[in-house]
């Protein structure tokens, strides 16, 4: 089975600040690995994911992630924090390609402040 | 492309009332998803759909119920509403053998 847990359910920052939003899976297969983002009452968009190769992964917005099997992590980072990049952020896992569904965390909401 | 759609956008509903939340995608993805967001509690799944015809189980699929007649459509029926399907219930898409959902904008449906 898959489970993922995000630290902290509010993050707050300052405009251009780093943003560090925390990720944590465990899984008993090859994970793959997904950050959604959801802006106020809109469906999730898909900001990145990690399914196999380069560990590092690159999505919208100015937004990576990287894939750490050792720490069984998936944190999303951006640089410098941009009034827009208020939403709430989800991470997901699924457990290898295929049919099983994706489990999706609890979600963190990120403020920025200017 | 419209993507996915879902209506109503909002809805209330009394205690023991039914009703369908209607979805549909114009992607010819194969894969179809129902989700129920709470505050804090992340997103739940509720039914999915490989293909036509096709359904299955998610985390939370008592109070629930779904068909797949046509790769277009996925409906999700409540039968004898309960406030405790109070929630945001979102519809979602994707390609068999790839990850990447699309989601619809959302159904909030309250039970009174």
């Amino acid at each position: 089975a898959q489970s993922v847990t995000q630290l902290g359910s509010h993050v707050s920052v300052s405009e251009g600040a780093l943003v560090l939003l925390r990720c944590n899976y465990s899984s008993s297969v090859p994970p793959y690995l997904f950050w959604y983002v959801q802006y106020p009452n809109q469906g999730l968009q898909l900001l990145l994911k990690y399914t196999t190769g380069a560990t590092l992964v690159k999505g919208i917005n100015g937004f990576e992630a990287e894939f750490k099997k050792s720490e069984t992590s998936f944190h999303l980072t951006k640089p410098s924090a941009h009034m827009s990049d208020a939403a709430e952020y989800f991470c997901a896992v699924r457990g290898g390609s295929g049919n099983t569904p994706l489990v999706f965390g609890k979600g963190t909401r990120l403020s920025v402040i200017a | 492309n419209a993507g996915v759609t879902q209506t109503p956008k909002f809805r209330i509903l009394k205690i023991g009332q039914s009703m369908t939340l209607q979805c549909a995608q114009d992607m010819n993805h194969n894969y179809m998803y129902w989700y129920r967001q709470d505050p804090g509690m992340g997103l739940k799944l509720i039914y999915y759909s490989v293909g036509a015809g096709i359904t299955d189980k998610g985390e939370v699929p008592n109070g629930y119920n779904v068909s797949r007649s046509t790769t277009e459509d996925f409906p999700l029926r409540l039968e004898l509403a309960a406030p405790s399907q109070t929630s945001v219930y979102f519809c979602a898409s994707s390609y068999a053998g790839t990850d990447t959902q699309y989601f619809g904008p959302g159904t909030r449906l309250t039970v009174l």
